[in-house]
């Protein structure tokens, strides 16, 4: 059973500040690591992606990826009220099935003016 | 734009009504895939397509069916409505089985009364 687990929050973070968000899977085989953001009412949305241990930063986000601690993590620097949303995190492994990525139920993050 | 088309965005059906919702992608994604989004539970996996001319059962699939028309189109069909499925269906397709990440659709909010 591959599982992704997040924290569901609310996480609150005041404007500007970092917002870290964290995501553990189980299934060790896994490859591709992905965030995606879905605002309310909205459908998920592709923010970043990462294959290989270490960061990787795309402007104001960064992922981190700890392949041993089966960890994967989204930093948000100076945040901001639009980034307001739930985050998913997303696991993929190719030797898995073809049943795709697997999710998980995602963060509440509130960005506080 | 390119990508992830589905229709309806909102329906309502009576219990023991049927409805086919339509997904086509314009992206020569290999992969499509149907979930559902419940408050609380996350993305959960309905049916999948590998490829065209193949389809297969995910998480939640009891009331469901699902026809991968040609490469671009996979329907979903409730054959018999049931208040438990009211829900937000969600269409995603892909490149590699997902290890690029999914592109998903603007998503179908269906009430069954």
């Amino acid at each position: 059973q591959k599982e992704v687990e997040q924290n569901s929050g609310p996480l609150s973070v005041p404007e500007g500040a970092i917002a870290s968000l964290n995501c553990t899977y189980s299934d060790r085989g896994s490859q591709s690591f992905f965030w995606y953001r879905q605002y309310s009412g909205k459908s998920p949305e592709l923010i970043m992606f990462i294959y290989s241990n270490g960061d990787k930063e795309d402007g104001r986000f960064t992922a981190q990826l700890n392949k041993a601690s089966q960890y994967v993590s989204l930093l948000i620097r100076d945040s901001q009220p639009s980034d307001s949303a739930t985050y998913l995190c997303a696991v993929f492994n190719s030797g898995g099935g073809a049943d795709g990525l697997t999710f998980g139920k995602g963060t509440h993050l509130i960005i506080q003016p | 734009n390119a990508g992830v088309t589905q229709t309806p965005k909102f329906q309502v059906l009576k219990t023991g009504q049927s409805m086919t919702l339509q997904c086509a992608q314009d992206m020569n994604h290999n992969s499509m895939y149907w979930y559902r989004q419940d408050p609380g539970m996350g993305l959960r996996l309905i049916y999948y397509s590998a490829s065209e001319g193949t389809t297969d059962k995910g998480e939640v699939p009891n009331g469901y069916n699902v026809s991968r028309l040609n490469k671009r189109e996979f329907s979903l069909r409730l054959e018999s409505a049931a208040p438990s499925q009211t829900s937000v269906y969600f269409c995603a397709s892909s490149e590699a089985g997902g290890g690029y990440g999914y592109t998903f659709g603007s998503g179908t909010r269906l009430t069954v009364v």
